[in-house]
C-alpha cells in the first residue's frame, strides 16, 4: 500500500516560516490534503487539493506538491499553530485513504 | 450546523465485539462518502473504513479487513462501525468523518474511545 513519510517533528520560532514535508512515490500526481490536530481535539483540514485553503483558515497556511514531495508551509508562525499536522491522499487504485505519520510542530 | 457524534466506546475484552454509532445532523449521509478513522493513544491517524455515498462500496484498511464492518441507517442518518475479534491493537479513539470529495475529510466527530484490555 502507498506510504506517506513525514518528519516526526519540526520546530520554528514565532514569526518565522515553518515547512512540513510529506514524501511519497510520485505524490505530485495525487491530491494531497493537510490536517491540523491540537491536543484533545479532532483533526481540521487546513489545506486540500494540494494548495486550496478552506474558509476560515488563515492565508499564512499554504501548500505545494510536486514530484515526490508535498509541503505545508506556515508563514509567520504563531504559538497557536503548535499542533500535529498530517498529510493525506486518496489512493485511487485501492480506494483507500492514506495518512502520513504526522509531524509535531513546536513553536519555540 | 453539521454535527457528527460518536458513542458506544468503552472497555472491552480481547476477542469480543463492539459497535460504534455515529449520529449525524446538518446533512444527509446518503449524499456523502462516510469514513471511520482511528488514533491509538499517542499515535497518528489511521484510516479504517469508508462507505460510498450510494451504499454500494465499502473499503477497509488491511489491519481491519474481515473483522470490521461499516454500515449505515439512512432513515436515522446514522453511520456504524461493527468491530469483531477485537485485539489490544484496536485500542484507539474512533472518529467518524464526512468526505466532501477526492478524499477530503471536511467534518469530523469528537471521537469515541475504545479500550481493549483483559
Amino acid at each position: 500500500s502507498y506510504v506517506l513519510t513525514q518528519p516526526p517533528s519540526v520546530s520554528e520560532a514565532p514569526g518565522k516560516t515553518a515547512t512540513i514535508t510529506c514524501g511519497g512515490t510520485n505524490i505530485g500526481s495525487k491530491s494531497v490534503h493537510w490536517y491540523q490536530q491540537k491536543p484533545g481535539q479532532a483533526p481540521v483540514v487546513v489545506i486540500f487539493n494540494d494548495a486550496d485553503r478552506p474558509s476560515g483558515i488563515p492565508e499564512r497556511f499554504s501548500g505545494s506538491n510536486s514530484g515526490n514531495t508535498a509541503s505545508l508551509t506556515i508563514s509567520r508562525v504563531e504559538a497557536g499553530d503548535e499542533a500535529d499536522y498530517y498529510c493525506q491522499i486518496w489512493e485511487s487504485g485501492s480506494a483507500h485513504r492514506v495518512f502520513g505519520g504526522g509531524t509535531k510542530l513546536t513553536v519555540l | 450546523q453539521v454535527q457528527l457524534v460518536e458513542s458506544g466506546g468503552g472497555v472491552v475484552q480481547p476477542g469480543t465485539s463492539l459497535t460504534l454509532p455515529c449520529a449525524v445532523s446538518g446533512f444527509t449521509i446518503i449524499n456523502y462518502d462516510m469514513h471511520w478513522v482511528r488514533q491509538a493513544p499517542g499515535k497518528g491517524l489511521e484510516w479504517v473504513a469508508v462507505m460510498s455515498y450510494d451504499g454500494i462500496n465499502k473499503y477497509y484498511a488491511d489491519s481491519v479487513q474481515d473483522r470490521f464492518d461499516i454500515s449505515r441507517d439512512g432513515s436515522e442518518n446514522r453511520l456504524y462501525l461493527q468491530m469483531n475479534s477485537l485485539t489490544i491493537a484496536d485500542t484507539a479513539i474512533y472518529y467518524c468523518a464526512r468526505e466532501r470529495g477526492r478524499g477530503i475529510l471536511d467534518h469530523w466527530g469528537h471521537g469515541a474511545l475504545v479500550t481493549v484490555s483483559s
